[in-house]
């Protein structure tokens, strides 16, 4: 069966410091993969997404950047973070052909 | 651009009774209909699906779509505290990607 992992789980970093979250997928090959961030009370808002290694599209231009250097694995980064980039970031992943999309445990981040 | 309108709630319901959360939609075109609990602190878990018009039922649940009106529903029958969460619509959009509602936030009061 298919697992998503996310790390880390929580974290708390100063503005203006640099960000890696990590999302791996086990169990599939080729997924899609996708990062959404979900402010406190809001929906979920859809970042990047990515059919492939090395193919991501951006939906929000922001000062968020993600890159998939493996088949399963999909990273998101920052160089400088902002307050307002504090929220609850999930990783999903579906397969190539369908829409049903499965969400990682999520990394809660905090800009302080 | 499409559109999927929830209700935010919140939705008291007393234990054992039948809640019903309703999602509508713009795009008359969408053919599959996702919902999603996600319980506070956690994330998103897929529930249910439903392709073709009528009901869809699984366990406690039950989908209802109706294209014509352009809604489809969650029915959960005989709620129980542990079904007080957030319940999230999706449809989708092109390139394999899904737009959520705003979800509906469901309490089950024992």
């Amino acid at each position: 069966s298919q697992t998503i992992h996310q790390w880390p789980a929580t974290l708390v970093q100063p503005v203006g410091s640099p960000l890696s979250l990590e999302c791996t997928v086990e169990g599939t090959s080729n997924p899609n993969l996708y990062w959404y961030r979900q402010a406190a009370g809001r929906g979920l808002q859809l970042l990047f997404y990515s059919v492939g290694i090395g193919q991501i599209s951006s939906e929000v231009p922001q000062n968020l950047s993600a890159s998939r250097p493996q088949d399963r694995q999909f990273i998101l980064s920052s160089k400088k973070l902002l307050l307002s980039d504090s929220g609850f970031y999930l990783c999903a992943w579906s397969l190539w052909d369908q829409y049903e999309q499965y969400f990682g445990p999520g990394t809660r981040l905090t800009v302080t | 651009q499409k559109e999927v309108e929830q209700n935010s709630g919140p939705l008291s319901v007393p234990e054992g009774a039948i809640a019903s959360l309703n999602c509508t939609y713009s795009d008359r075109g969408s053919q599959s209909f996702f919902w999603y609990r996600q319980y506070s602190g956690k994330s998103p878990e897929l529930i249910m699906f439903i392709y073709s018009n009528g009901d869809k039922e699984d366990g406690r649940f039950t989908a209802q779509l109706n294209k014509a009106s352009q809604y489809v529903s969650l029915l959960i029958r005989d709620s129980q505290p542990s079904d007080s969460a957030t319940y999230l619509c999706a449809v989708p959009n092109q390139g394999g990607k899904l737009i959520f509602g705003q979800g509906t936030e469901l309490s089950v009061k024992p």
